[in-house]
């Protein structure tokens, strides 16, 4: 029962174009949503979060968007660039007010940008 | 400043046979999580410790174990090895209320 969807399994972005990465989630119960980005032979980093009180947050070059309504979550990255080639993956949490210990994530998105 | 550190990096285990893997989280970090990683899916949660307490478990069957330690420092247990058990086993801490910031895993491959 994936509670987190990542429906498209890889996206090709050319270089300094815009790269939108979509995430769906089925549990209305989650209140903080994050990116993580990772790279073959490495741990995922974290990239950037929203809390489901807001519905943007921007940092750099990296915006992520939170639709609650649809339960719909993407992450925008402008310019695109190739050292960005990565799995992405979008998680959730049910309770950002004690820990984040428990995360539930996405299958991820294999983003390659291209010259 | 030193990162989640797992070990070891790479392990090969036969069928049957027990398993442990070590984390040292972030200096600072209360907090412990494990994750499992099939090819081609998301980490699954398997447990999570706070102040040396379980908070937390995921789906997993009882041949799965961790603790932590007064330092911080988690172990992951793992009895009576399955084909399926082969993954990569990734570490997290994190501070009460933050972010989860993640080791760089432990590839383990049962034969």
């Amino acid at each position: 029962d994936q509670q987190v969807k990542q429906n498209s399994p890889s996206l090709s972005v050319q270089e300094g174009r815009i790269s939108i990465l979509n995430c769906d989630y089925t549990n209305s119960m989650f209140d903080y949503f994050l990116w993580y980005k990772k790279y073959p032979a490495e741990g995922p980093t974290f990239l950037i979060s929203i809390s489901s009180i807001k519905d943007k947050n921007e940092d750099g070059r990296f915006t992520v968007f939170l639709n609650k309504s649809a339960k719909h979550l993407s992450l925008h990255i402008v310019p695109s660039q190739p050292g960005d080639s990565a799995v992405y993956f979008c998680a959730a949490s049910p309770d950002r007010g004690s820990t984040l210990g428990r995360l539930y994530f996405g299958r991820g998105t294999q983003l390659t940008v291209w010259p | 400043d030193a990162g989640v550190t797992q070990s070891p990096t790479h392990l090969i285990k036969t069928r049957g046979q027990q398993v442990t893997l070590r984390c040292s989280p972030i200096s600072g970090h209360k907090s412990v999580s494990w994750y499992q990683q099939v090819l081609g899916q998301g980490p699954q949660f398997i447990f999570q410790y706070y102040e040396k307490e379980e908070r937390g478990r995921g789906n997993f069957p009882d041949r799965f174990s961790a603790r932590q330690f007064p330092n911080y420092s988690s172990e992951l247990n793992v009895n009576a090895l399955l084909l399926g058990d082969s993954a990569l086993y990734l570490c997290a801490s994190s501070p009460l209320g933050a972010e989860a910031f993640f080791g760089q895993g432990t590839r383990l491959t049962v034969v």
